[in-house]
């Protein structure tokens, strides 16, 4: 199995164009999280899909950012316009949806620098 | 929801020493304990976890226990290496999906 997979690995954008992140979760694995990394803020959970459903975009820090998942073997997160404090690395990851006891596998990231 | 504190934030130790990660969460309802390992540059993957229903489990040189009274987990890695260098974070779980994550400790083995 390739693991989850994530593209671009890298992408460095100016101030207010629109970025488009996606990930390829596991096959079979029915859950997908995108996560925001920083140092002042650690590992941060934008949002989760079971199913292909979103269950919880609490994590998303405003309208500027959205995610889709439009089937099981594919997820894209789009920030519109990007500002340069969306900088970060963003990982994705999946699991099985069977309850409580499994870990998450992660993508490679992407690492965004907005200018 | 679920919070997750995690200490210490640094943890400098001499190889072949052993070095501690604790851990406390919120929600007694959690019930799924796992612990990343992230090198620099590079993305967390699982190295340990262990289940409410269990007070310790070892992997080599790794073990986590877990006290759910008190609802904390400790990470022990025992003859640290140099490779054992990265960021180590912990997180719980209730659901088996959504995790909480510590805020991370960076872990240097001094050769």
């Amino acid at each position: 199995d390739a693991g989850v997979i994530q593209s671009p690995r890298h992408e460095v954008t100016e101030m207010g164009q629109e970025v488009t992140l996606r990930c390829k979760p596991i096959s079979g694995h029915n859950s997908l999280f995108w996560y925001r990394q920083t140092m002042m803020r650690g590992l941060e959970l934008l949002i989760y899909f079971n199913n292909n459903v979103p269950i919880d975009d609490s994590g998303m820090p405003e309208d500027r950012f959205s995610a889709k998942m439009p089937n099981a073997s594919f997820s894209t997160l789009k920030i519109q316009p990007s500002e340069p404090r969306d900088s970060a690395v963003y990982f994705c990851a999946s699991t099985p949806f069977q309850g409580a006891g499994y870990g998450y596998t992660f993508g490679s990231g992407t690492r965004l620098t907005v200018v | 929801g679920e919070n997750v504190e995690q200490h210490p934030s640094t943890l400098s130790v001499q190889e072949g020493d052993s070095a501690v990660i604790k851990c406390t969460y919120s929600d007694s309802a959690s019930n799924y304990f796992p612990w990343y390992k992230q090198e620099l540059g590079k993305r967390p993957q699982l190295i340990i976890d262990i289940r409410s229903n269990v007070g310790e489990k070892k992997d080599q040189r790794i073990a986590v226990t877990l006290n759910k009274t008190a609802k904390h987990f400790s990470l022990h890695i025992t003859e640290t290496q140099p490779e054992d260098s990265a960021v180590y974070f912990c997180a719980a779980s209730k659901t088996g999906n959504q995790f909480y994550f510590g805020t991370g400790t960076s872990l240097t083995v001094i050769p």
